[in-house]
């Protein structure tokens, strides 16, 4: 199946720092999607893309869809300790009828 | 947003039970449901795909007797670990998709259940 390779693994930043992820897949996607998960709680979507070179933004967070549609970004501008949790990315093929999903980085932020 | 709904959030049970997880789409018809398995500061793993009115397809691996998948209407499927292990213990979190937006529709996570089996 396709993988998506998600980095870093964890991150551990001051609060006003941004952040930077990424994901890169070996195949394409026609979607990717940014969720965040707090502990014991279920994923919740940020932002979702829908086409290749696609730059959204939803408040502190921006994120692209890359032109090869086998990567995408998620930066998060001016941490403030909320940001905490795990970030997924998340493939979706355009044949497909599941996601495929990142390991995840685990943003710490010190207040 | 779209909401999605999860019941029980937590569940405990002795060993050989059998337990049942509802997930229901609220406020949206959702024709496909994905039912995912979540361990310990690991990525979310697909176990089934939910289609309504029809059988659950199972990624490899997954057995489908021991875990039963019902889709019985648009906005509810159940999914029930039968003769639950101590192994079976973990987060199980189901998603889904609005139907009217096909393939292209954006996955909803309901707020996922915990499971411990003793």
């Amino acid at each position: 199946g396709q993988q998506l390779n998600q980095s870093p693994q964890s991150m551990f930043i001051q609060e006003g720092e941004d952040v930077s992820m990424n994901c890169t897949s070996s195949s394409i996607f026609n979607t990717w999607l940014w969720y965040k998960q707090e502990p014991g709680e279920g994923p919740v979507l940020l932002i979702a893309l829908y086409k290749a070179g696609e730059l959204t933004s939803n408040g502190r967070l921006t994120a692209q869809f890359g032109i090869t549609r086998k990567d995408s970004f998620l930066n998060i501008s001016a941490s403030i300790p909320s940001d905490v949790g795990i970030y997924f990315c998340a493939g979706q093929g355009y044949d497909n009828n599941d996601m495929r999903f990142g390991a995840g980085t685990r943003l710490t932020v010190k207040p | 947003g779209a909401v999605v709904s999860q019941h029980p959030s937590r569940v405990i049970c002795k060993s050989g039970t059998s337990v049942k997880i509802e997930c229901r789409s609220l406020d949206f018809q959702a024709t496909t449901m994905f039912w995912y398995r979540q361990f310990p500061k690991k990525s979310l793993m697909l176990m089934a795909t939910s289609n309504e009115g029809s059988k659950a397809t199972y990624e490899q691996g997954v057995e489908k007797d021991k875990f039963l998948i019902n889709h019985a209407s648009l906005t509810l499927s159940t999914l029930t670990v039968t003769s639950a292990h101590p192994e079976d213990s973990s987060f199980y979190i189901c998603s889904a998709r609005d139907g009217l937006a096909g393939y292209s529709g954006t996955q909803y996570f309901g707020p996922g259940t915990r499971l411990l089996v003793l």
